[in-house]
């Protein structure tokens, strides 16, 4: 089967960094994104990992390792705005995402 | 703005019923996914078409179907609704391991 697993919450304060892990167990593996999501919108894209290693955008960074099936999405000088839902997902063949449950992100003052 | 359109963005029906979502991708993208999101769950991918061929199958209930038109449009049917089909339904659309673009849903609750 394929299953992907993330903290189901985490909260933080505002400025600072947190760390959003994710495992996963899936055949058909092309690459591992990171997509957040507030209150029941439309998700949006952040990150996509191919390879291993690191990619940067802005205060966003996500990692991947396919050696150990894990990646990671880091959120730096966090603001209240980046409080949300924040999903991890394999991408299968043909362009299809297989999400994991969803980590809720909670930023305090 | 993501330009993948869906309409409607709400839509509230009883037991038993059908109702037909739809959805228009993305100027130029070929792919639409459909997606299913249960309350405080993940995102569960149904069904994917590619210029008007179905491509690949997920967790997709026999009552459901869908078709692409030759426009690209997408309409995604639910059919003798259960009150446990009550969900967020999303559109997707984009290439293959790349970003996805996503509507803005059609929230459906079945009383």
């Amino acid at each position: 089967g394929q299953s992907l697993e993330q903290p189901s919450e985490v909260t933080a304060v505002e400025g600072a960094i947190v760390q959003i892990n994710c495992t996963y167990q899936t055949s058909g593996f092309y690459g591992l994104s990171w997509y957040q999501q507030h209150d029941g919108g439309a998700p949006t894209f952040l990150s996509y990992n191919a390879l291993d290693g690191l990619e940067e955008t802005g205060r966003f960074s996500s990692f991947l390792s396919r050696s150990d099936s894990y990646g990671y999405l880091l959120l730096q000088e966090l603001q209240m705005k980046d409080s949300a839902s924040y999903f991890c997902a394999v991408n299968n063949q043909g362009g299809k995402l297989i999400f994991g449950q969803g980590t809720e992100l909670s930023v305090k003052p | 703005d993501s330009g993948v359109t869906q309409t409607p963005k709400h839509l509230i029906t009883a037991t038993g019923q059908r109702v037909t979502l739809r959805c228009s991708p993305r100027s130029g993208d070929l792919s639409v996914y459909w997606y299913q999101q249960s309350l405080d769950q993940g995102l569960q991918f149904l069904i994917q078409y590619y210029n008007g061929e179905e491509r690949a199958k997920g967790n997709i209930l026999e009552r459901f179907s869908a078709q692409q038109f030759p426009d690209l449009h997408s309409e995604l049917n639910l059919s003798s609704l259960e009150l446990g089909d009550s969900a967020l339904y999303f559109c997707a659309s984009g290439g293959p391991n790349t970003e996805a673009f996503f509507g803005q849903g059609t929230r459906l609750t079945v009383v």
